[in-house]
């Protein structure tokens, strides 16, 4: 079975820094898709950023990118220019190439921005 | 991205009573949903797989006659939670992702169950 760990339960950063939040996970399969979602406190899921498995560049999405080592199976998020509005509970996922959509959550990191 | 409803987004009920749950994509069909439930500052647990057409596959340790599943639609899930008792308030989402790319899910805004 696949895990994913966030060992970070809590991170914080000032308003206009840098912040990078981790995620190790464990998986036998080679087809795969690792994704960032953010969870603000209407707790509502937003999709951040996601990475396919096969493609050795790092995935970009405006003030966010990844940093995905598939030998080391670790995908941390990086958020720059960080923003009060960027404050929720981040989660890392994992998504099965044998059982697309079926997602696997780490547990969890609460980032709080300080202005 | 692709847009997922859920209603009610707050329930309360007495314990003993039925309360059902709609999860509806509303720009794209879905053959499969998924629902999970999340503790408060918790991670989200897959709780089951909605399957159009098909009986739901529920995940190991989730009562398959406690939390109904009905995937009548392609574009509308519904999950029954029967004889409700307190513990089984908590946040149930709902999940769907577009055909051919159901890898991307899109989240629905959940739906606050409260049993008294």
């Amino acid at each position: 079975a696949q895990t994913v760990t966030q060992s970070q339960p809590e991170m914080s950063v000032q308003e206009a820094e840098t912040v990078t939040l981790s995620c190790t996970y464990d998986t036998s399969e080679s087809d795969y898709y690792l994704f960032w979602y953010k969870q603000p406190p209407s707790r509502q899921m937003i999709l951040v950023i996601r990475q396919e498995a096969y493609k050795q560049q790092n995935a970009t999405e405006n003030r966010f990118s990844v940093n995905f080592q598939k030998a080391a199976k670790s995908f941390s998020l990086k958020i720059s220019d960080s923003q009060l509005g960027d404050a929720a509970m981040y989660f890392c996922a994992y998504g099965g190439g044998t059982s697309y959509g079926k997602l696997t959550f780490g547990q969890g990191t609460i980032l709080t921005v300080h202005p | 991205g692709a847009v997922v409803s859920q209603h009610p987004s707050r329930v309360i009920c007495k314990s003993g009573t039925s309360v059902k749950i709609e999860c509806r994509s509303l720009d794209f069909q879905a053959t499969t949903m998924f629902w999970y439930r999340q503790f408060p500052k918790q991670s989200l647990m897959l709780m089951a797989t909605s399957n159009e057409g098909s009986k739901a596959t529920y995940e190991q340790g989730v009562e398959k006659d406690k939390f109904l599943i009905n995937h009548a639609s392609l574009t509308l899930s519904t999950l029954t939670v029967t004889s409700a008792h307190p513990e089984d308030s908590s946040f149930y989402i709902c999940s769907a992702g577009r055909e051919n790319y159901q890898e991307t899910q899109y989240f629905g805004p959940g739906t606050r169950l409260l049993v008294l």
